[in-house]
């Protein structure tokens, strides 16, 4: 079955850029049914949505990171990445990749869920 | 954006059955998952396409969708079913939103 584990350092700099990879085993990346995405949770809160990705590389982003945010995929190595430059405090918290099977209902009506989780990475931000 | 809110929490006692609402403009016109969170785990999906379970999701566990409130119903609550829950919808302006979580407390 498909897993997911991300990867990274636990602690960045502020102003410096994060940057997080999510390898993919048990199946390929390249898939026509899902989605790749990044979300992450901050210290005691709820769950935060950062973008999705699709194995041709388009993407949709969360408008409140837009600026900051890069989400890449790397199908020979089976794997996405996140960027996320300019990091502050704020930007402290749990990422976790995961997979997104999608469907369209019909009457402009889609929907796209995570069906499989990485475990998370804890990164800090801090001088 | 579209915003959904969840109580902070919901208390069921032991056996019985707990219902999670997430509220949200005309949110059965949009389709809602859960999510169930335990601890120091990745979150877990629990419901998808408003009222489906994906395989390995006790039967106990069902969801509906209609109005204004999406609903997680647990049947027969268990100390294992404690952990926070989070809805989840997909918006027309193409993001992904994800209710505040309650947590769900068996007595």
């Amino acid at each position: 079955q498909v897993q997911l584990q991300e990867s990274g350092p636990g602690l960045v700099r502020p102003s410096q850029t994060l940057s997080l990879t999510c390898s993919v085993s048990g199946g390929s990346i390249i898939s026509g049914s899902h989605y790749w995405t990044w979300i992450r949770q901050h210290p005691g809160k709820g769950l935060e949505w950062l973008g999705f990705i699709f194995y041709s590389g388009s993407t949709y982003d969360n408008p409140s990171l837009k600026s900051r945010l890069t989400i890449s995929i790397d199908t020979p190595e089976n794997q996405f990445s996140l960027k996320l430059t300019s990091v502050t405090a704020a930007d402290t918290a749990v990422y976790y990749c995961a997979r997104v099977p999608f469907d369209y209902l019909g009457n402009g009506v889609h929907y796209y869920y995570m069906d499989v989780w990485g475990k998370g990475t804890t990164v800090t931000v801090s001088s | 954006s579209y915003e959904v809110t969840q109580p902070l929490s919901v208390s069921v006692a032991l056996g019985q059955a707990a219902r999670i609402p997430c509220g949200g403009n005309n949110i059965g016109s949009k389709v809602v998952q859960w999510y169930q969170q335990k601890p120091g785990q990745a979150p877990v999906l629990v419901i998808y396409n408003d009222n489906n379970r994906p395989s390995g999701i006790p039967e106990r566990f069902s969801g509906s969708n209609s109005g204004n409130t999406a609903t997680l119903s647990i049947s027969r609550a268990q100390v294992g079913d404690e952990a926070d829950y989070y809805c989840q919808v997909w918006d027309l302006s193409e993001t992904v939103t994800f209710g505040g979580g309650t947590k769900l407390t068996v007595l």
